[in-house]
């Protein structure tokens, strides 16, 4: 059954660094969303992508997030200067259609120090 | 603020017997709903959705859904010890040209063998 992969599973990095979390949907998907969970809290919307542009974002997703899908299959977001409550699992998630349901990834951990 | 809530547990129920988790969620314009399993530390992994008034069954596992009451529940029945985990209820929101999941916060299910 195709999957939604998510690199690293693990990433550490120093407070006010930048870091890049990669996701490849499901090839026939055609909406990418991020989510992020802080440990112990709900999982909480980020930013919708469809048609390779943002179609929604939420209060979290300030000037320091941003999203891209460089090449067709990657879809990636970047924190540029990360901040110590930026430390979360980030899920990225795809679906092909209107109300079908998302399908997310493993997730990765971040961990900013 | 559109809002989904659940009743965070822990619901303890002895193996083969019937768990019953509700949702109640606050936008009355969602028409999908979905029912997520959470391990701890590991990503949501959907096990029902439904849209329509009614039951839905899946095996084990029955959806209902009262949009009048704005209520969904999820019935899993022989449950075993594998079915421990937390179970996310999560409403489609429509924005933009894309829709998002809010979620509740969970109801974590431990079936005791």
């Amino acid at each position: 059954e195709p999957e939604v992969t998510q690199t690293p599973s693990h990433q550490v990095t120093q407070m006010g660094q930048e870091v890049i979390l990669r996701c490849v949907p499901i090839s026939n998907h055609l909406y990418f969303y991020w989510y992020r969970q802080i440990l112990g809290q709900k999982v909480e919307f980020l930013v919708s992508f469809y048609n390779n542009e943002i179609s929604e974002k939420s209060e979290i997703f300030d000037d320091q997030f941003s999203v891209e899908r460089p090449d067709g299959s990657n879809f990636t977001l970047k924190i540029r200067s990360t901040k110590l409550e930026d430390s979360a699992m980030y899920f990225c998630a795809s679906k092909d259609s209107g109300n079908q349901p998302q399908h997310f990834g493993d997730g990765t951990r971040l961990s900013i120090l | 603020q559109k809002e989904v809530e659940q009743n965070s547990g822990p619901l303890s129920v002895p193996e083969g017997a019937i768990a019953s988790l509700n949702c109640t969620y606050s936008d009355r314009g969602s028409q999908s709903f979905f029912w997520y399993r959470q391990y701890s530390g590991k990503s949501p992994e959907l096990i029902m959705s439904i849209y329509s008034n009614g039951d839905k069954e899946d095996g084990r596992f029955t959806a209902q859904l009262n949009k009048a009451s704005q209520y969904v529940s999820l019935l899993i029945r022989d449950s075993q010890p594998s079915d421990s985990a937390t179970y996310l209820c999560a409403v489609n929101i429509y924005g933009g040209a894309t829709n998002k999941l809010i979620f509740g916060t969970g109801t974590l299910l431990a079936v005791q063998p």
